[in-house]
């Protein structure tokens, strides 16, 4: 089955900075990549996806990029803010004819004022 | 647009002790999926419930077992409770039941057993 990995488990930047987090998936049928964020006692919240029909996807400060070749995407989050500062996780869903979201193992992001 | 709700938000059972959680989807949504969250961890697919049928089922015992409404509204029924069923249970809709189709995440059950 689909298995992701996702590095780093923790990152450390300054307000302003770029912060990047990457995964790696096993299965190539997955097509269908979302990025969640999930602040401490909340729900996690969408932020972005990518199919893999498309290589890149922009949204203000976000974005994501897709190597299929590789099996490899990434979140780039620019100009970082506190407000931030949260656990982020990777996904991968495949073509199986439902919704199986296979989610990374999270990276804890800190942005310091 | 109301978002997912699930209810309760924390429950304390006792191993062998059943329980059921309850979720409530997005507006227009019409697909339900429920994970399971272990603190530190990812959330795990448990099962997805499309027209009131289960159409996709991850690797969690039979004892978990749910259920969809008319409303497409949903349960999920934990049988035998063990102590590692302790965890945060999520549930997410969607408008559809393609594989890509954005999933939304409610708030959480988190489930204690003692």
């Amino acid at each position: 089955g689909e298995n992701v990995e996702q590095h780093p488990s923790t990152l450390s930047v300054q307000e302003g900075d770029s912060a990047v987090i990457k995964c790696t998936y096993s299965d190539s049928a997955s097509n269908y990549f979302p990025w969640y964020k999930q602040e401490l006692g909340k729900r996690p919240q969408l932020i972005i996806d990518i199919r893999s029909n498309v290589g890149e996807k922009k949204d203000q400060r976000i974005a994501v990029t897709l190597n299929k070749t590789a099996k490899h995407f990434s979140l780039h989050i620019t100009e970082t803010q506190p407000e931030d500062s949260a656990v982020y996780f990777c996904a991968a869903g495949d073509n199986t004819g439902f919704q199986k979201l296979v989610f990374g193992t999270g990276t804890r992001l800190l942005v310091s004022p | 647009e109301t978002g997912v709700t699930q209810s309760p938000t924390h429950l304390i059972k006792t191993r062998g002790q059943q329980v059921t959680l309850r979720c409530s989807s997005q507006s227009g949504h019409n697909t339900v999926s429920w994970y399971q969250q272990a603190l530190g961890q990812g959330p795990q697919f448990i099962f997805q419930y499309y027209r009131e049928e289960e159409n996709g089922r991850g690797n969690f015992p039979p004892r978990f077992s749910g259920l969809q409404f008319p409303n497409y509204s949903s349960e999920l029924n934990v049988n035998a409770l063990e102590l590692d069923d302790s965890a945060l249970y999520l549930c997410a809709s969607s408008p559809g039941a393609s594989s890509n189709q954005p999933q939304h995440f409610g708030d959480g059950t988190r489930l204690s057993i003692l």
